[in-house]
C-alpha cells in the first residue's frame, strides 16, 4: 500500500466547474499537508498547505483535511484552462522534524474550454 | 525572489559513467533534498541534507551519494550510472521553520542513461 495515494486521472473538468481532488495517507501521525501544482515539463510549486481539520480557502482553492479519516482534498472553483496540470499531494513525516515530505503520484487535471 | 538552480536541464550519459548533478540555492536554506520523479511513482526522496556536511539517506539511496561542502550547494552523484537511473531529478530546498515551511524546487534535470 502506498503511503500517500491519489487518483492518477486524468480528471476532465469543464471550464468554470469545480475540480475535486482527493488524497489519502497512511501515517496517522502526519501533521502537515501540502498541495503542489506541476505543469508539464516544470517543477512543482506550492499552492497551499493545511494542518488543522476543516477547510482552508485561498482564492479559488480550498483544502479540506480530515485527520480521523486520513483524508485531504483540494477543490478548485471556477476552473480555468490554466489550471490544467498535475496536482501533487504531500504529507509530512512524523519520524523526523526536518520537513521531509511523502509525495503522492499526482492527479492530472485537464480543464476543457 | 527565491531561486534554486540545477546544473543541467538535460543530460545523456553512458552506462557505468560517474555522473554529477549540482544544485544551488540562494535563499540561505539549511535543508536541501534530492528527489527523482518517475511516471506513476511520484517524487521519491533520494537523499537529504540538514546542514553543511550533514546528510541522511532517503527512501531510495542505493546507487547514489551526495556532497554538501557549502551551504548553498548540494550535489548528487551517481557512482556508476545504470539505465534504471534514467529519470527526472529534482532538487529542493527549505528553511528550518515550522512544519509548514515550503520546499522550493529547482527546474529539474532529465537524465538519460544509455
Amino acid at each position: 500500500q502506498k503511503e500517500v495515494e491519489q487518483n492518477s486521472g486524468p480528471l476532465s473538468v469543464p471550464e468554470g466547474a469545480i475540480a475535486s481532488l482527493n488524497c489519502t495517507y497512511s501515517d496517522r501521525g502526519s501533521q502537515s499537508f501540502f498541495w503542489y501544482r506541476q505543469y508539464s515539463g516544470k517543477s512543482p510549486e506550492l499552492i497551499m498547505f493545511i494542518y488543522s481539520n476543516g477547510d482552508k480557502e485561498d482564492g479559488r482553492f480550498t483544502a479540506q483535511l480530515n485527520k480521523a479519516s486520513q483524508y485531504v482534498s483540494l477543490l478548485i472553483r471556477d476552473s480555468q484552462p490554466s489550471d490544467s496540470a498535475t496536482y501533487l499531494c504531500a504529507v509530512s513525516r512524523t519520524t523526523d522534524s526536518w520537513g521531509k515530505l511523502q509525495f503522492g503520484a499526482g492527479t492530472q487535471v485537464v480543464v476543457t474550454p | 525572489d527565491v531561486k534554486v538552480t540545477q546544473s543541467s536541464r538535460y543530460l545523456v550519459k553512458r552506462t557505468g559513467e560517474k555522473v554529477f548533478l549540482e544544485c544551488v540555492q540562494d535563499m540561505d536554506h539549511e535543508n536541501m533534498f534530492w528527489y527523482r520523479q518517475d511516471p506513476g511513482l511520484g517524487l521519491r526522496l533520494i537523499y537529504f541534507s540538514y546542514d553543511v556536511k550533514m546528510k541522511e539517506k532517503g527512501d531510495i539511496p542505493e546507487g547514489y551519494s551526495v556532497s554538501r561542502e557549502k551551504k548553498e550547494r548540494f550535489s548528487l552523484i551517481l557512482e556508476s550510472a545504470s539505465t534504471n537511473q534514467t529519470s527526472m531529478y529534482l532538487c529542493a530546498s527549505r528553511d528550518t521553520g515550522g512544519d509548514d515551511s515550503e520546499q522550493y524546487f529547482g527546474p529539474g534535470t532529465r537524465l538519460t542513461v544509455t
